[in-house]
């Protein structure tokens, strides 16, 4: 199976800043790639997937790239309600795998 | 409104049973491909189980292949998980998931709220 990783693990920001969290992969998923969103106590939520599109009702700071085994999730201007943590998925080989995770906390 | 509403977790005994039941609604249920992702208190995202709109293909994670069956009713809009043989290490809340489309399998862009299932004596 295709093992995600994810970094840093942690990334302490403040509001306004850029966040810039990157996902590789243990070998090439094309751009078969998500990003999620999951605040504590809430299901994870869809922000972008094939590495650059965003999903429904996701706003514009929220923005993916890369492809093969290298990919970035950066959000442009933190804002307040970003303060989260951020998973990648793959979808490229069976089965869907999820990276561990990178949590964005305030500085 | 589009939703799903999962129900059934509960605490088990190791080599217990239990089964958990997602209720959808706001989309045509049967159109799609439905999975279960689980999360263990404060780790990662891991798939589980997923299965085809029509019910005819599931898929299973390594780690409960062979104790853990999905189903779905799609005259009820109603996705099942039938875990038997629970281990500790089943512990987690489950959510179901619906992928964006009907031919985007893999991506999950509705989730439940989520139901914890605890396995211990």
């Amino acid at each position: 199976e295709i093992v995600l990783t994810q970094s840093p693990a942690t990334l302490s920001l403040s509001p306004g800043e850029r966040a810039t969290l990157s996902c590789r992969a243990s070998q090439s998923v094309s751009s078969y790639l998500a990003w999620y969103q999951q605040k504590p106590g809430q299901a994870p939520r869809l922000l972008i997937y094939d590495a650059s599109n965003r999903a429904t009702g996701i706003p514009a700071r929220f923005s993916g790239s890369g492809s093969g085994t290298d990919f970035t999730l950066t959000i442009s201007s933190l804002e307040p309600e970003d303060f989260a943590v951020y998973y990648c998925q793959q979808r490229s080989n069976w089965p869907p795998t999820f990276g561990p995770g990178t949590k964005v906390d305030i500085k | 409104e589009v939703q799903l509403v999962e129900s059934g977790g509960g605490l088990v005994q190791p080599g217990g049973s239990l089964r958990l039941s997602c209720a959808a609604s706001g989309f045509t249920f049967s159109s799609y491909a439905m999975s279960w992702v689980r999360q263990a208190p404060g780790k990662g995202l891991e798939w589980v189980s997923a299965i085809s709109g029509s019910g005819g293909s599931t898929y299973y994670a390594d780690s409960v292949k062979g104790r853990f069956t999905i189903s779905r009713d799609n005259s009820k809009n109603t996705l099942y998980l039938q875990m038997n043989s629970l281990r500790a290490e089943d512990t987690a809340v489950y959510y179901c998931a619906k992928p964006p489309t009907t031919v985007t399998t893999w991506y999950f862009d509705l989730w439940g709220r989520g139901t914890l299932v605890t396995v211990s004596s």
